[in-house]
């Protein structure tokens, strides 16, 4: 399954909604799709997992939406430290690849 | 406090051979699998395999199957990532992370902070 997310880059302004797509080449067994954050120099750390749910200790500015082959993670008012690279991995089968990534840039 | 814990950077010459280790520490090391994520200068994540240390039965990302060993040693709760002749294409950074089951899916929940590899002539 390969994993296509867009916009590659995204300038928003604190404040704003942030909206990104992860489209699969296939339909995603059961919703099995993660959204990841990495800032500079940090591992990547999981948001959302099961296309919808939170992981432990994200806030509720972040939501994940979406199923078969479209996703969608949104941040509804973006903070100073939302700023980041987000990349969506399938989760169901091996191998589990990732998306490219978009970066969210302050505009 | 669960954590997993690299081994630190490393440089090396085209040709050299190379492990580098993650261990976990704080949980039951053969409850959970372990993959390994790459990271190029700059680039993205690119999965390249995963391993259950209470078996050792491992899964390769296709891109990588043939250039990298996944193993571990479950007596001293440590996966390996290995390179039997190393590129200067292999110089990037390497995370583990511990995968946790939800539903259908295997999510990396605790990540490694990543080891730096460094390969030149």
């Amino acid at each position: 399954t390969v994993l296509t997310q867009s916009p590659g880059t995204l300038s928003l302004s604190p404040g704003e909604r942030a909206t990104l797509s992860c489209r699969a080449s296939q339909s995603v067994s059961s919703n099995s799709l993660a959204w990841y954050q990495q800032k500079p120099g940090q591992a990547p750390r999981l948001l959302i997992y099961g296309a919808s749910s939170r992981a432990t200790g994200i806030p509720d500015r972040f939501s994940g939406s979406g199923s078969g082959t479209d996703f969608t993670l949104t941040i509804s008012r973006l903070e100073p430290e939302d700023f980041a690279v987000y990349y969506c991995q399938q989760c169901a089968s091996s191998p589990q690849a990732f998306g490219q990534g978009t970066k969210v840039e302050i505009k | 406090e669960m954590q997993l814990v690299q081994s630190g950077a490393e440089v090396k010459k085209p040709g050299e051979s190379l492990r580098i280790s993650c261990k976990g520490s704080g949980y039951s090391f053969t409850n959970y699998w372990i993959s390994w994520v790459r990271q190029m200068p700059g680039k993205g994540l690119e999965w390249m395999g995963r391993i259950d240390p209470s078996d050792s039965y491992t899964n390769y990302s296709p891109s990588f199957q043939g250039h990298v060993t996944i193993s571990t040693d479950k007596s001293i709760d440590t996966a390996y990532l290995q390179w039997s002749s190393l590129k200067a294409s292999d110089s990037a950074m390497y995370y583990c992370a511990r995968l946790e089951g939800y539903g259908n899916g295997y999510y990396g929940v605790y990540w490694g902070q990543g080891t730096l590899v460094t390969v030149s002539s």
